[in-house]
């Protein structure tokens, strides 16, 4: 299975600033690379897929980037909206597997 | 409305076996693919499995192989998963998926839509 490695597992911003979250893959799993956001007690919510797409109706915001094993997520100019747990998931190969989150929290 | 709509909160003794339902409306339930992942209180997510709801071919994660059997009822627009021979640590959140498929290659697609979740509680 293709270990997902997320750092930092958690991290404090305030509102406005410029959140950058990375995720590993154990093997190159370009392009096939999707990022989640959940909020606590919610199902999780798609928000980019294949590295750097923004699926329907997600803020400009958030950008995704990176190729081989190495990606980000990037959150520009944060909202008290945005905060939450993230999720990379990787879809080149059977399992699909999850990065273990990493959460968003207000300083 | 596009929804995926799970069954109410479960609690099963260790050995039982556990059923958690996913109604889908608001899109033609047979064409797309229905996964099933569990996420532990605090934890990651784990996938266990897909479900091709027009024809019912499945295919289910090593870790799961024999305990879990996914089926639909394509009459009520619903998929669901069986989970047998509980033990304490399949206490998670158990969700539904849809697939979206956005390219030729096997690895084009994510999960667009998700059910609301269904809590099972293994506790004896």
């Amino acid at each position: 299975d293709i270990q997902m490695t997320q750092s930092p597992s958690s991290l404090s911003a305030s509102v406005g600033d410029r959140v950058t979250i990375t995720c590993r893959a154990s093997q190159s799993i370009s392009p096939h690379l999707s990022w989640y956001q959940q909020k606590r007690g919610k199902a999780p919510k798609v928000l980019i897929y294949d590295v750097s797409s923004l699926h329907s109706g997600v803020s400009p915001r958030f950008s995704g980037s990176g190729s081989g094993t190495h990606f980000t997520l990037t959150i520009s100019n944060l909202q008290r909206e945005d905060f939450g747990s993230y999720y990379c998931q990787q879809t080149y190969s059977t399992p699909p597997t999850f990065g273990q989150g990493t959460k968003v929290e207000v300083k | 409305q596009v929804q995926l709509v799970q069954s109410g909160a479960e609690v099963k003794k260790p050995g039982a076996s556990v059923k958690v339902s996913c109604k889908a409306s608001g899109y033609t339930f047979p064409s797309y693919d229905i996964n099933w992942v569990r996420q532990a209180a605090g934890q990651g997510f784990e996938w266990m499995g897909w479900l091709n709801p027009n024809s019912g071919q499945t295919g289910y994660a090593q870790n799961f192989q024999g305990r879990v059997t996914m089926t639909r009822d394509t009459s009520i627009n619903t998929a669901s998963m069986e989970l047998s021979s509980l033990r304490s640590e399949d206490t998670a959140m158990y969700y539904c998926a849809r697939v979206w498929s956005f390219g030729p290659g096997l690895g084009d697609w994510f999960f667009d839509l998700w059910g609301s979740g269904t809590l099972v509680t293994v506790s004896s």
